[in-house]
């Protein structure tokens, strides 16, 4: 069956600019994640939705970031006042519910000039 | 809190020898463990799992783990490399106390397969 998607697969921005990452979860997962990872690094935890609500946005890094998930499937990442530290690759996962194994799609590359 | 260290960044064999990536880990409760890998420009793929039933934990393509709690590692082996073993590989922790699987990756071992 279909994995995670990540669309799109390159973002290339300016400082300052707002820009909008999408994920589609595997069909039927009920939890879904965003990572960052960073060049010579793993991923770091963002946030975590269980259905349509952010269950734990502990990650998120500042106020400039936030990312909704309005029907309980699509999610999108948002970034406002985009900073040259925000570029990294901007990974998803999902699960079937949370405690279960997580599915990783192939990431967002963003690049902030 | 939860932490995972690598202890090698890089990691070089040959086709056809055996292969360990170090994992040692950190944590307050009781952990699960894992070891996901990353091809270029493809999305991580789970190798293996350990979530506290037997200690050694068989994987994908060959690959198993140990999970030995007296020595906090949780070290990966593979029998015999493949050149199609050649990625980033990362040791993860998570717990459940959260309510979910809280992953926290490590910095990641680059394996070279050299024919």
């Amino acid at each position: 069956g279909a994995g995670v998607s990540q669309t799109p697969s390159n973002k290339v921005t300016e400082k300052g600019k707002y820009v909008e990452l999408r994920c589609d979860p595997i069909s039927g997962h009920t939890a879904l994640y965003w990572y960052r990872q960073s060049l010579g690094q793993g991923p770091e935890f963002l946030i975590y939705f269980q259905g349509t609500g952010a269950a734990d946005d502990s990650g998120l890094p500042n106020d400039r970031f936030f990312a909704v998930r309005p029907e309980g499937s699509v999610s999108t990442l948002k970034i406002q006042r985009t900073e040259r530290g925000d570029s990294a690759v901007y990974l998803c996962a999902s699960s079937l519910q949370g405690a279960d194994t997580q599915y990783f799609g192939p990431g967002t590359r963003l690049t902030v000039l | 809190a939860q932490s995972v260290t690598q202890l090698d960044s890089h990691v070089s064999v040959s086709e056809g020898t055996p292969v360990l990536l170090r994992c040692n880990y950190s944590s307050s409760y009781s952990p699960s463990l894992f070891w996901y890998v990353q091809h270029p420009n493809k999305g991580l793929q789970l190798l293996l799992k350990y979530t506290s039933a037997a200690t050694l934990v068989k994987g994908i393509n060959g690959f198993e783990a140990e999970f030995k709690k007296s020595e906090t590692s949780f070290h990966l082996t593979k029998p015999s490399a493949h050149m199609s073993d050649a990625a980033e590989y990362f040791c993860v922790v998570s717990t459940l106390n959260t309510g979910f699987q809280k992953l926290v990756f490590g910095t990641g071992t680059r394996l070279l397969v050299s024919p």
